[in-house]
């Protein structure tokens, strides 16, 4: 069983404020990590996906980087707001000949923006 | 194009009842997964699907069975629902692209419980 875990598992922040948050995952037999947006009573969306290590990846106000050697990617949110409170899930994704796009999610990380 | 559509949206079933769920695509994918969403646990591979005729087991398979007659359905079966198969039910899908990156579209879920 692969382990990913992000952090911290839920997080409060004012409107205008910028944020971040970690997925740890391993760092051997790499080949993709996705980031996914959740929001309530919807279907989680895809935001990003990097494969390469040191690739950054950006849209709008969110952004994301990746560091395959020591298995870790942080998600920026510059500017916080109230629209941007969802689930942020990160996906690992190996490099086993028969993954066949499997994903291991992380347990995804709650960001709550208020006004 | 609806993308990835789930049937039904919401169910409650008793301890020992059976059902089907369903998904759908119209994207031409090749692969199709279907994961459980559990509080504090992410999403959870329960079976997925390569192509029309073959389904494989994925990180939480017991208790469910799936089938793949058609390229675009992937339904999911409980034949004997327990009070642990509570929870939402989410399909996705995704082709094997010129990048090999493997983007999943998720389904709206499916909330079932178990009483």
């Amino acid at each position: 069983i692969l382990n990913v875990e992000q952090s911290p598992q839920s997080l409060h922040v004012q409107e205008g404020d910028s944020t971040n948050f970690t997925c740890s995952f391993p760092s051997s037999n790499f080949y993709a990590l996705h980031w996914y947006r959740w929001e309530t009573a919807k279907s989680p969306e895809a935001l990003f996906v990097m494969t390469l290590n040191g690739d950054e990846k950006k849209k709008g106000r969110i952004s994301a980087t990746l560091n395959t050697k020591e298995g870790y990617s942080y998600l920026y949110i510059k500017g916080s707001q109230p629209e941007d409170s969802a689930t942020y899930l990160c996906a690992f994704r190996h490099a086993g000949g028969t993954s066949y796009g499997k994903l291991t999610f992380g347990q995804g990380t709650i960001l709550t923006v208020h006004p | 194009n609806a993308g990835v559509t789930q049937t039904p949206k919401f169910r409650v079933l008793k301890t020992g009842q059976s059902m089907t769920l369903l998904c759908a695509q119209d994207m031409n994918h090749e692969y199709m997964y279907w994961y459980r969403q559990d509080p504090g646990m992410g999403l959870r591979l329960i079976h997925y699907s390569v192509g029309e005729g073959t389904t494989a087991k994925g990180e939480v398979p017991d208790g469910y069975n799936v089938s793949r007659l058609k390229k675009q359905n992937f339904l999911l079966g409980l034949e004997s629902a327990a009070p642990s198969q509570t929870s939402v039910y989410f399909c996705a899908s995704s082709y094997l692209g010129d990048s090999a990156i493997y983007e999943q579209y998720f389904g709206p879920g499916t909330r079932l419980t178990v009483t």
